[in-house]
């Protein structure tokens, strides 16, 4: 099955930098990659998400680039702010099936 | 409120009671997932529907997990004879049929057996 690797675990920035969270997955089959946020007592919320037949994909702060060949794939926030800081998790789903795997999280602390 | 909704928020049980946990899907979807998180993970699948049918429960934890979708509404999840380590945070997300599959989650159902 799938296998999704998530890093950096915890990830600390000062307000206006930016932030970069990867992942990598196993099944060359996956062809779609959503990212969530996750805040304390909160479900998981899409932020962004990117088939396998576009490289980069980007909306307002945020993007996501993806390296088939190399099966990798990452979350981009730029210019953050306080509001950032949550649980982001990527999630890799195969062609054919609608069950994605998901990493296990990075958790982004933006410092004001 | 369109989203998704779970109820209860919270539940509180004895090891070896059964608990129930109930999910409303956002309404023009069909499919209907529902997922355990444990602290410091990410969601991991248990099973889901598509209408009334279940289509996928071999991921279902043990024979004590079973899940329905009567009328391809709501679902229900229960768990029979709970154990200590079923306390975690049970989701569960609704997606249309067809597109990107995109999934949205409901706020989830925290579980803790004493």
């Amino acid at each position: 099955g799938e296998n999704v690797e998530q890093h950096p675990s915890t990830l600390s920035v000062q307000e206006g930098d930016s932030a970069v969270i990867k992942c990598t997955y196993s099944d060359s089959a996956s062809n779609y990659f959503p990212w969530y946020k996750q805040e304390l007592g909160k479900g998981p919320q899409l932020i962004i998400d990117i088939r396998s037949n576009v490289g980069e994909k980007k909306d307002q702060r945020i993007a996501v680039t993806l390296n088939k060949t190399a099966k990798h794939f990452s979350l981009h926030i730029t210019e953050t702010q306080p509001e950032d800081s949550a649980v982001y998790f990527c999630a890799a789903t195969a062609g054919g099936s609608y069950i994605p795997t998901f990493g296990r999280g990075t958790s982004l602390i933006v410092h004001p | 409120d369109t989203g998704v909704s779970q109820d209860p928020r919270h539940k509180i049980t004895k090891r070896g009671q059964n608990v129930t946990f109930r999910c409303d899907p956002i309404s023009e979807h069909n499919r209907l997932y529902w997922y355990r998180q444990t602290l410091g993970q990410g969601p991991e699948f248990l099973t889901y529907f598509q209408n009334e049918a279940q289509l996928e429960k071999s991921r279902l934890l043990s024979d004590r997990f079973s899940a329905e979708r009567p009328k391809g509404s709501f679902s229900t999840l229960e768990i029979q004879r709970t154990e200590q380590g079923d306390s975690a945070m049970y989701l569960c997300a609704s997606s249309r049929a067809g597109g990107r599959n995109e999934q949205f989650f409901g706020p989830g159902t925290r579980l803790t057996v004493l």
